[in-house]
């Protein structure tokens, strides 16, 4: 199982950023995935879930701001990340997702919202 | 939102001790908690899922415990390789994460 994520980097407040996590090793279109970040010497927190079937869940501090999807075809996994505010800097990372259990991780996308 | 607390934030520890990681739920998850180790600039990686059912490739000396709202992590004998952040995560009303444990070295 392996799980790349792309797409990161520097963006002003209020811009958008679009990031991949690419997988690989196991039947993508079988699993749900998450993305969930890691704000700098902070904890872990859950931004958002997709289904097998596309059906999708948002943490009210993204709601509206980010979308989840996902390319069954091309074994991808994305999160759209609009009106970016300072606070949402953080390392992003997918995991897959097997009975709420986040069983595999990549090894994160940075992202820096800073004008 | 389920809020989990855990318990120490921090934890001295010497190598072959047995220590023992508090997550409490603001509600009951039944055992829908699972535990995450996250070393210095690495990927979290997932050690007990649904309260304490073991996990393939993990060292026999994690074991986890516990229903409801109040569960533990423990390690018998910490190896230094331990020296971690230690999360806890329910996924029975959406997702969360506890604060996190950091185990350092006494």
């Amino acid at each position: 199982v392996q799980l790349v994520e792309s797409g990161g980097g520097l963006v002003q407040p209020g811009k958008s950023l679009k990031l991949s996590c690419s997988a690989s090793g196991f039947t993508f279109s079988s699993y749900g995935m998450h993305w969930i970040r890691q704000a700098p010497g902070k904890g872990l927190d859950w931004v958002a879930y997709i289904s097998s079937s596309s059906g999708t869940v948002y943490a009210d501090a993204v709601k509206g701001r980010f979308t989840i999807s996902r390319d069954n075809a091309k074994n991808t996994l994305y999160l759209q990340l609009n009106s970016l505010k300072s606070e949402d800097t953080a390392i992003y990372y997918c995991a897959r997702s097997w009975g709420g259990v986040m069983d595999a991780w990549g090894q994160g996308a940075s992202v820096t919202v800073s004008s | 939102d389920v809020v989990l607390t855990q318990s120490p934030a921090t934890l001295s520890v010497t190598p072959g001790e047995r220590i023992s990681l508090s997550c409490r739920a603001s509600e009951s998850v039944d055992t829908y908690l699972h535990w995450y180790q996250q070393k210095p600039n690495e990927s979290p990686r997932l050690l007990i899922k649904y309260a304490s059912q073991s996990i393939s490739g993990i060292p026999s000396r994690f074991s986890g415990s516990g229903s409801g709202t109040d569960f533990t992590l423990s390690i018998n004998g910490v190896e230094l390789e331990d020296l971690s952040i230690y999360y806890c995560q329910q996924g029975n009303s959406l997702w969360t994460f506890g604060g996190g444990t950091k185990l350092e070295l006494k």
